[in-house]
């Protein structure tokens, strides 16, 4: 069955930086498009970035553009998530979740991981 | 990329039909046939239940559809149920820089 494992959330001061990993098993990760969606405490959701599957293409959401940065390794079917720069506002609920598409990225994801906190606070 | 907006909450009782709606742009909603409706209960991540407008995966109840109408796209569920209580987000596609974009949320409830 088809398993997204989110790992490296934690406490982080402003400023400091973070890995996320998700580890993925049950089916063909080099194959799928992945993103990274996040939740603030009590708020909704909100994209953040996506990898195309041979990791060519990657776009981000302006709120994190220039201070995250989105990886994959197909041969370990692990998604990355680094994490520079951070703020107070980046304090969310960290998702890996798989596009349902193959073939294009249409923004539906049909697995999601159990999410990684992270929390940034001094 | 401003979030798509859902109304704050919907309610009804068992056996009833509720729509929840969900209103982008022509740069979203209105110009692709990527709408994605998310249900979220508490402390667990989202579950996919209709895809490109209309198309349930495989395990959604068949009382969950979707549909869209120019740049408004809703989900309706029939026949609700206890269970459907949650929190609901609809999703899609743009062409602005930013790709994908989820709406506000509606908390739906059973009374």
């Amino acid at each position: 069955q088809v398993q997204l494992v989110e790992s490296g959330g934690g406490l982080v001061k402003p400023g400091g930086s973070l890995r996320l990993s998700c580890a993925a098993s049950g089916f063909t990760f080099s194959d799928y498009y992945m993103s990274w969606i996040r939740q603030a405490p009590g708020k909704g959701l909100e994209w953040v970035s996506y990898i195309s599957s041979s990791g060519s293409t990657i776009y981000y959401a302006d709120s994190v553009k220039g201070r995250f940065t989105i990886s994959r390794d197909n041969a370990k079917n692990s998604l990355y998530l680094q994490m520079n720069s951070l703020r107070a506002e980046d304090t969310a609920v960290y998702y890996c979740a798989r596009e349902v598409s193959e073939w294009e990225p249409t923004g539906a994801f049909d697995y999601w991981g159990q999410g990684t906190l992270v929390t940034v606070s001094s | 990329q401003s979030a798509l907006t859902q109304p704050a909450s919907v309610s009804g009782s068992p056996g009833q039909s509720i729509t929840i709606s969900c209103t982008g742009t022509s740069s979203d909603v209105g110009g692709y046939n990527y709408v994605s409706w998310y249900q979220q209960h508490p402390g667990k991540a989202p579950k996919l239940m209709i895809y490109d407008v209309s198309n349930r995966p495989s395990g959604v109840s068949n009382r969950f559809s979707g549909s869209k109408s120019g740049n408004t796209a809703s989900l309706t569920i029939s026949g609700l149920q206890a269970e459907d209580e949650a929190d609901y987000y609809c999703s899609s596609y743009t062409s602005s820089s930013t790709p994908y974009v989820f709406g506000t949320g509606t908390k739906v409830t059973v009374l």
